[in-house]
């Protein structure tokens, strides 16, 4: 199975919002409700930032939000802030116990 | 609180073997499904392998099926890779990872253990 396609990079000023896309196909992101958000900063493990069911874990803020279309989930984030700035996976179940995550999108804040 | 806790990383020459372990804590292991993701040097995620709560199922990324093995030991609260001839495509961080519950997303993550396989 292929990674999931996410932007290389996105970036945007303090304040504005910012959507990662994440595009899969028929037999990950198109047949499954779950995807999951994890959020690097550099040198540092992921973190879960958005469930399956678009439940944000205590401490993320709810200006993160996810949502999903078709093969195509996406992550919004608003209100950007400094400490936002990391790389973003998106993650898909794929059937059978094993699961697909994307490429990563690096978030710059400007 | 949830610890995870991965060690036994390091270099290893091109077809030679590395276990990797990871201790689990602050949680009832034997209750949760585990996983291993490793993440290649400036590179992506890749989840590569899962075991369920009592070891009865287990898979793995065609990549490394064949070659890597899961298991657990839920009376030592502890999480194991066997990696057998290791390429160097393998060198990657590698994270323990716990499965949420009745679900499909993972709920937390180790800190990581690096392996380096020179040719």
């Amino acid at each position: 199975q292929s990674a999931l396609t996410q932007p290389r990079s996105v970036s945007g000023f303090p304040g504005q919002s910012v959507t990662i896309s994440c595009t899969g196909s028929n037999t990950d992101v198109g047949d499954f409700r779950y995807v999951s958000w994890y959020r690097q900063h550099p040198d540092k493990a992921p973190k879960l930032i958005i469930d399956d069911v678009n439940n944000r874990p205590s401490g993320v803020p709810d200006r993160f939000s996810a949502s999903k279309s078709g093969t195509t989930a996406s992550l919004t984030i608003s209100g950007l802030q400094a400490e936002d700035e990391a790389d973003y996976y998106c993650c898909s179940y794929g059937g059978s116990y094993t699961w697909i995550f994307g490429g990563g999108t690096k978030l710059t804040v400007l | 609180e949830v610890q995870l806790v991965e060690s036994g990383g390091g270099l290893v020459q091109r077809g030679g073997s590395l276990r990797l372990s990871c201790a689990a804590s602050g949680f009832t292991f034997n209750d949760y499904r585990m996983n291993w993701v490793r993440q290649a040097p400036a590179k992506g995620l890749e989840w590569i392998s899962f075991i369920s709560a009592a070891s009865s199922l287990m898979y793995y990324t065609d990549p490394v099926k064949g070659r890597f093995t899961i298991s657990r030991d839920n009376a030592k609260n502890s999480l194991y890779l066997q990696m057998d001839d290791l390429r160097s495509e393998d060198t990657a961080v590698y994270y323990c990872v716990r499965g949420a519950r009745n679900t499909n997303y993972f709920d937390s993550w180790g800190q990581g253990t690096l392996v380096t396989v020179s040719s």
